[in-house]
C-alpha cells in the first residue's frame, strides 16, 4: 500500500508569489494535517482537515489556506510568499479526526523562497 | 502553554554503543506521547506511541519509557547502528484535537564508525 504522498518534492519561488502543495493520504485515512518545519526546528501545526472540514488551525496568518477534497486528498496554499516561508512542509494522515491518532507523514515538500 | 523540551540537542556516539534521549513536557490534559525518527530532509517515521497507562514500550532496538507523574519520557537506543543517525522528535498530544499536538525540537543523533 502506498504511504502518504506529497508533491512537488522541491520547489523554488520568489517573494510575493503563490504556491500550492498537494497531499494524498493513506487509503482509508480521512484526516489530513499540515505542518511547517523550519530547518533545525520541530514541525509546527498549520491545519487539520477531517471529512473535508477544517477541524483545527495553528498560529499562521491568513496567507495560509487549505482544503480537503472528496477523495480526502488535500491542498495547502500559501499566498504572498515571504522569505520566512522557506521550510519543509509536511503532510500527515491518520484514521481518526477528532483526536490526534497516530500520524503517518509524507516525505514533505521543500519550499525555498528567494 | 504546552511545551515539549528535548535533551540533548545533539549527540555523537560510536557505533555499537547505547544512548538515551530525554523528553520533558508540560502538556495538559495528556493524551499520548510519541517518538518519531526523522532522517535529514525526510518525513518523520513513528517509533513508539504511549498512553497514560503505559510505562515502557519497545520497538526493536528502541525502548521508550514514560513517567506521567514527572512528565518525562526517554528513548533508549541499544547497540546503535550508522543508520540510527537522524533527528528524534518527541511529540505530545493533549486531549482536544490536532491543535493540541506539540512537537519537540528534536535531538540530532550522529552515529560514527
Amino acid at each position: 500500500d502506498a504511504g502518504v504522498t506529497q508533491s512537488p518534492t522541491h520547489l523554488i519561488k520568489t517573494r510575493g508569489q503563490q504556491v500550492t502543495l498537494r497531499c494524498s493520504p493513506i487509503s482509508g485515512h480521512k484526516s489530513v494535517s499540515w505542518y511547517q518545519q523550519v530547518l533545525g526546528q520541530g514541525p509546527q501545526f498549520i491545519f487539520q482537515y477531517y471529512e473535508k472540514e477544517e477541524r483545527g488551525r495553528g498560529n499562521f496568518p491568513d496567507r495560509f489556506s487549505a482544503r480537503q477534497f472528496p477523495n480526502y486528498s488535500s491542498e495547502l496554499n500559501v499566498n504572498a510568499l515571504l522569505l520566512g516561508d522557506s521550510a519543509l512542509y509536511l503532510c500527515a494522515s491518520s484514521l481518526v479526526g477528532n483526536r490526534a491518532g497516530e500520524l503517518f507523514f509524507g516525505e514533505g515538500s521543500r519550499l525555498t523562497v528567494l | 502553554k504546552n511545551q515539549v523540551e528535548q535533551s540533548p540537542q545533539s549527540l555523537i556516539i560510536l557505533e555499537g554503543k547505547n544512548c538515551t534521549l530525554q523528553c520533558n513536557y508540560t502538556v495538559s490534559p495528556f493524551s499520548n506521547l510519541r517518538w518519531y525518527k526523522q532522517d535529514t530532509g525526510r518525513g518523520p517515521v513513528s517509533l513508539t506511541i504511549m498512553t497514560f497507562s503505559e510505562n515502557t514500550k519497545s520497538n526493536g532496538r528502541y525502548t521508550a519509557t514514560l513517567d506521567a507523574d514527572t512528565k518525562q519520557s526517554s528513548l533508549h537506543i541499544t547497540a546503535s547502528q550508522l543508520s540510527d543517525s537522524a533527528s528524534y522528535i518527541c511529540v505530545v498530544s493533549a486531549i482536544g484535537g490536532y491543535q493540541k499536538v506539540t512537537f519537540g525540537t528534536g535531538t540530532k543523533l550522529q552515529v560514527i564508525p
